[in-house]
């Protein structure tokens, strides 16, 4: 079955903590990973994708096929940060294609 | 430029009523995809559009959903008879084409069903 699961719904650090949002997932096939970010009152959007390898906002996530565990992580959070992140596993098959998503996560960065 | 939009943004209902939402994606992107988030759930695939081929409607939940999507641009999310469980946010995405690493979501539409 195709599945990903973020275990925690919220968490809540100070400014300047490190955070880690978790996110596992279940697939047979070669898993591509994304994390969604929707901040308050905005349209969800893009926050990296793990073929990319990339830093964006000080955010970084790494595939560990082993544990099949792609976690967010950001060494400082920023109050900016606040916001409800999603996990997504892209499922391409039989000439289909679509995000399977996680449950979200709110992180609230406090002052 | 301009983003995906959705309309209504918000639209409330009577249950047994017939609702259309509406899916402007952006402009030249060949796939389209409707998800519907409700409270607690995350968000779930309902359907997906690219080009010319067949739609994968093996999301809807039930034959009380349709969509179709007219001359590869604008789609049009059709729920009959309304029931209570349908009430939730309803988001539409699109990508310049099947493959691309970033898909563009509306801003949604929140339906309730009274």
């Amino acid at each position: 079955a195709q599945r990903v699961t973020q275990p925690e719904k919220l968490l809540s650090v100070f400014k300047g903590a490190p955070v880690e949002l978790k996110c596992n997932y279940s697939y047979s096939g070669s898993p591509e990973l994304f994390w969604y970010v929707q901040y308050s009152r905005q349209r969800l959007q893009l926050l990296l994708r793990h073929i990319s390898r990339e830093s964006i906002k000080g955010f970084t996530a790494d595939l560990n096929k082993g544990e099949t565990s792609f976690h967010l992580k950001k060494p400082f959070a920023q109050e900016e940060d606040s916001a409800m992140y999603y996990c997504a596993l892209r499922i391409t098959q039989g000439g289909s294609e679509k995000l399977v998503f996680g449950k979200g996560m709110k992180l609230t960065v406090n002052p | 430029g301009a983003g995906v939009s959705q309309s209504p943004s918000n639209k409330v209902t009577e249950k047994g009523k017939d609702v259309e939402l509406r899916c402007d994606p952006i402009s030249g992107h060949t796939a389209l995809y409707w998800y519907r988030q409700s409270l607690g759930q995350g968000l779930e695939f309902l359907i997906y559009f690219q080009g010319n081929s067949a739609p994968d409607k093996s999301g809807l939940p039930s034959d009380r959903f349709s969509a179709e999507r007219t001359g590869g641009s604008v789609s049009t999310l059709t729920i009959q008879r309304t029931q209570q469980e349908d009430s939730a946010v309803y988001l539409c995405a699109s990508t310049l084409q099947a493959g691309a690493n970033e898909q563009y979501f509306g801003p949604g539409t929140r339906l309730t069903v009274t």
